[in-house]
């Protein structure tokens, strides 16, 4: 059984840039996150979605950052302007219900000049 | 600051040698988690341990949660070089949902 997918796997961008990355939770999972990692933050939960419905953003750092779950086998997270401080891996991760297990996508290292 | 703060902030040992990593957090949680992030990768999950309970084992993995110092320690025995990779503790909080905080991790380093 596939993992958390997401795409792309590395995105360099200038500043100003618009930017999307995807993610594809494990099937049948109806929680999805969305993380920042940075060496200065951390692990930063930005956003989370229970069936499909965003519960907590209270992470996303500001307005230029979005998020969409249009059903239950996607969603993205978009930039829109990007700057050179969104430089991060972002990360993905499912969960089933209440079980509580989160599983990790590989990441989306982004690279903002 | 953070909910959960590992310590130490970097472990270096020997092959065959015990790892020992501390995670202390602030408020009451439903259960403690420990994920492992190896160089370039996501965060895998090792262990759930819940409020009331206070050891538990897998493998050679060894949790303990003490809820009355909001702190819990994980016990790798008989290291191995394949070990070498980030720890991180994670805590949902009572009445978060299912989510969870992320400490700041340790990073263990077996040598051979």
């Amino acid at each position: 059984d596939a993992g958390v997918i997401q795409s792309p796997r590395h995105e360099v961008t200038e500043m100003g840039q618009e930017v999307t990355l995807r993610c594809k939770p494990i099937s049948g999972h109806n929680s999805l996150f969305w993380y920042r990692q940075t060496m200065m933050r951390g692990l930063e939960l930005l956003i989370y979605f229970n069936n499909n419905v965003p519960i907590d953003d209270s992470g996303m750092p500001e307005d230029r950052f979005s998020a969409k779950m249009p059903n239950a086998s996607f969603s993205t997270l978009k930039i829109q302007p990007s700057e050179p401080r969104d430089s991060a891996v972002y990360f993905c991760a499912s969960t089933l219900g209440r079980t509580d297990t989160q599983y990790f996508g590989p990441g989306t290292r982004l690279t903002v000049l | 600051s953070q909910q959960g703060e590992e310590d130490p902030q970097a472990l270096s040992i020997q092959e065959g040698e015990n790892a020992t990593m501390n995670c202390s957090y602030k408020t009451s949680i439903n259960n403690l988690q420990w994920y492992r992030q190896n160089s370039g990768r996501g965060l895998v999950h090792l262990i759930l341990i819940r409020s009331n309970e206070r050891e538990k084992h897998s493998g050679r993995l060894r949790v303990t949660l003490d809820t009355s110092k909001k702190s819990s320690s994980l016990l790798i025995t008989a290291s191995r070089a394949a070990d070498t990779a980030s720890y991180f503790c994670a805590t949902a909080i009572t009445g978060g949902g299912n989510k969870l905080t992320f400490g700041t991790g340790t990073q263990l380093k077996v040598e051979l």
